[in-house]
């Protein structure tokens, strides 16, 4: 079955720091890879996919984010951190294989201090 | 561009009545839109894909009476959540696919919080 972990429920860090959010996934299928952002209250913002090609993807907001196949994992990277990223993110896998619909991990919850 | 719109933002409805839920993309067309309930901090749950033209295909344990969807155009879904009980207040969120070479990516509305009293 399809399956996306993202093992952090929360992250705190300080404003200016470097960040990286984890996701794993586990998919019977080549997949397609997305991170989204959601504030509070707030349907979900794109910030970067991948579907085929250069493994290291760049977005919006300076975010990046890079594929490993071997691990089965698409990181979420941001170099420093602005108070304004406090959010939750979300990784999901999709596949045309799957009608194109999305698996999402449980979010993980990005805190920053000051 | 990609963009989507949801309307209404937040809805409050009595106990048995039904709540009408709009989900549009402005700038393109989608022959399939998605849609979403969120329970507090909880990930989001795949209620129903909306085809235009044809039927909704429903997730496991959703119930296609009570949760209506309708996909008349190329640019608007609709939820009707019939008969809402105080259980269904939820946050909504529909998304709408975007085809680009072949390649899907779903672009979200902002949402629709519902209470029902």
């Amino acid at each position: 079955a399809q399956s996306v972990t993202q093992p952090d429920i929360h992250i705190t860090v300080s404003e200016g720091a470097s960040l990286e959010l984890r996701c794993n996934y586990s998919y019977g299928a080549t997949p397609y890879l997305f991170w989204y952002v959601q504030s509070p209250g707030q349907g979900l913002q794109l910030l970067l996919k991948y579907f085929s090609g250069d493994t290291l993807v760049q977005g919006i907001k300076g975010f990046e984010a890079e594929f490993k196949r071997s691990q089965s994992s698409f990181n979420l990277r941001k170099p420093s951190v602005h108070w304004s990223d406090a959010a939750e993110y979300f990784c999901a896998v999709g596949a045309r294989e799957y009608g194109n619909k999305l698996v999402f991990g449980a979010g993980t919850i990005l805190r920053v201090k000051s | 561009g990609a963009v989507v719109s949801q309307h209404p933002s937040w809805v409050i409805c009595k106990s048995g009545t039904s709540v009408k839920i709009e989900c549009r993309s402005l700038d393109f067309q989608a022959t399939t839109m998605f849609w979403y309930r969120q329970f507090p901090k909880q990930s989001l749950m795949l209620m129903a894909t909306s085809n235009e033209g044809s039927k909704a295909t429903y997730e496991q344990g959703v119930e296609k009476d009570k949760f209506l969807i309708n996909h008349a155009s190329l640019t608007l879904s609709t939820l009707t959540v019939t008969s809402a009980h105080p259980e269904d207040s939820s946050f909504y969120i529909c998304s709408a696919r975007f085809l680009a070479g072949g390649l899907a990516t779903q672009y979200f509305g902002p949402g629709t919080r519902l209470t029902v009293l």
